[in-house]
C-alpha cells in the first residue's frame, strides 16, 4: 500500500512526558499536512510544509508543539510536556503540486492518550 | 474566521433511502470545497468542487456546490449498511504559500439501518 503511513497507531503516555509521531506521506507528495481531530469534531488544521519548507505554522496549539520535515519527504510531530487536553486523534495527510490541483490524502492517524 | 458549517450533525435512515447532506461556509479566498468519508480510521476522500453548478458524481454518490450561496450538497442514493459513516465537509483557501490548510465541519454521522 503507497498510502500516507503514520506511526505509532496509538500512544499511550502519562502527563508532562514528550511523544514523538512520525507520517510517511505518499511517495512525491510535496506537501504535507497535520491535523488533530477530538471526538465530535472535524480535523483541525495545524501546520504543513512543502517540501523541507515549513509555510505554516501559526496554528500549531501552542509552542509546545512543533514539526520539522527535514529532508522534504517524511515528518515529526512533537508534543513536549504533554498534558491532558492533548489527547487526541493526530492526523497527517499529503498532496502533490504537479498535475494540477489535487486534494490531501489522509493517513491512518496516531490515536495519542494522555494518562 | 474561516467557518464550515454541516447538517444534520446526525442521521438515521433505512437502507435504500435517498439522503442529503448539507454544508454551508464562509471563507475569504476560497479555492475549493471537499467532501470526505470517514469510518474508523483515515478520512477518505471522496470529491473536489471548485466551480459552482457542476455535477460530481461517483456511483451512488453526487454533489454540487453553489458559491454564490456558499453551500454544497452531498447526495447518496440508494442507500447501502456500508455508506454508514461521518462524512466531512471541508474548504480549503488561497494563501501567501499557495495553499493552505483545510478548515472542516464538525461532520454528518450517518447511519443506515438494514
Amino acid at each position: 500500500d503507497t498510502g500516507v503511513s503514520q506511526d505509532p497507531r496509538h500512544k499511550i503516555t502519562k502527563r508532562g512526558q514528550n511523544v514523538t509521531f512520525r507520517c510517511d506521506p505518499i511517495s512525491e507528495h510535496n506537501r504535507l499536512y497535520w491535523y488533530r481531530q477530538t471526538l465530535g469534531q472535524g480535523p483541525e488544521f495545524l501546520t504543513y510544509f512543502q517540501n523541507e519548507a515549513q509555510l505554516e505554522k501559526s496554528r500549531l496549539l501552542s509552542d509546545r508543539f512543533s514539526a520539522e520535515r527535514p529532508k522534504g519527504s517524511f515528518s515529526t510531530l512533537e508534543i513536549q510536556r504533554t498534558e491532558q487536553g492533548d489527547s487526541a486523534m493526530y492526523l497527517c495527510a499529503s498532496s502533490p503540486i504537479q498535475g494540477g490541483y489535487q486534494p490531501q490524502h489522509f493517513g491512518d492517524g496516531t490515536r495519542l492518550s494522555i494518562l | 474566521e474561516d467557518k464550515v458549517v454541516q447538517s444534520p450533525l446526525s442521521l438515521v435512515v433505512h437502507e435504500g433511502d435517498t439522503v442529503t447532506l448539507n454544508c454551508s461556509y464562509e471563507v475569504t479566498n476560497f479555492r475549493s470545497l471537499l467532501w470526505y468519508k470517514q469510518e474508523k480510521k483515515a478520512p477518505t476522500f471522496l470529491f473536489m468542487l471548485t466551480s459552482s453548478g457542476i455535477e460530481k458524481k461517483s456511483g451512488r454518490l453526487s454533489s454540487i456546490l453553489d458559491k454564490k450561496e456558499l453551500f454544497s450538497i452531498l447526495n447518496i442514493t440508494a442507500t447501502q449498511t456500508g455508506d454508514s459513516a461521518i462524512y466531512l465537509c471541508a474548504v480549503e483557501v488561497v494563501s501567501g504559500g499557495g495553499a493552505d490548510g483545510l478548515t472542516f465541519g464538525k461532520g454528518t454521522h450517518l447511519i443506515i439501518q438494514p
